[in-house]
């Protein structure tokens, strides 16, 4: 298996709900990233996992919450969104060997639109 | 400054014909490059990856070169196809511990036409 898999691939939501962006991947990788990307923008890093530990945010405000269960799934907990946030949100995994990390896998993204 | 250039911005060309899409960084300590073909709405879809000591590498009618001298890249595409109308992104990785921090370039945003 050599790929990212996310979940859903598309998501409506409110201002006001709760929902949750999942993503898998299979290939033993241990460092775990998500991205934001807006239309004709290179992704955004948002949160970077390196063996299951949080590494790296960005600054991300508190209303994205993310988790990392385990080596192979990463969450992205979602509340009170503002419709500024819609946006395709994309998982990427890459391994970590000696400390050092290579080339990104990406998943196909999950489209949400927050109204 | 780590940055990525892309250039050009956007292309259009008829089927069959060849392009090269080039890539200027100065990321350091440089790790990696990848290049990247995205299509609307959808994750980015690896290319090629190269490290400091590879000046060439191929996959399909896609062929990237590096010159970590002057730190450049292209990727050339041959015989080209209505299928690959997309952005094409040039990712240049630094040397870190841990998970690592990529820079992204703008893409070329690139049409082919019958």
């Amino acid at each position: 298996d050599t790929e990212v898999t996310q979940t859903p691939k598309h998501l409506v939501m409110g201002m006001t709900n709760k929902k949750s962006l999942k993503c898998e991947q299979h290939m033993g990788h241990r460092a775990m990233y998500w991205y934001k990307q807006k239309a004709k923008k290179p992704p955004e890093l948002m949160f970077v996992y390196s063996y299951e530990k949080l590494s790296i945010n960005e600054s991300v405000p508190s209303r994205f919450s993310p988790e990392c269960p385990n080596s192979s799934l990463l969450n992205l907990h979602l509340h009170a969104l503002q419709p500024e946030d819609s946006a395709l949100y994309l998982c990427a995994s890459s391994q970590l060997t000696s400390g050092r990390s290579f080339g990104q896998f990406f998943g196909p993204g999950t489209r949400l639109t927050v109204l | 400054k780590n940055q990525v250039e892309q250039s050009p911005q956007s292309l259009i060309i008829l089927e069959g014909k060849n392009c090269t899409l080039q890539c200027n960084y100065t990321v350091s300590p440089f790790s990696n490059l990848r290049w990247y073909k995205q299509d609307t709405g959808r994750g980015p879809v690896s290319l090629t990856i190269m490290t400091f000591s590879e000046n060439t590498k191929s996959n399909g009618r896609y062929t990237a070169t590096l010159d970590a001298d002057t730190k450049q890249s292209s990727l050339h595409i041959t015989a080209s196809q209505l299928s690959d109308s997309a952005s094409y992104i040039c990712v240049v990785s630094k040397i870190t511990g841990g998970g690592n921090k990529l820079t992204f370039g703008t893409g070329t945003q690139l049409k082919v036409e019958l």
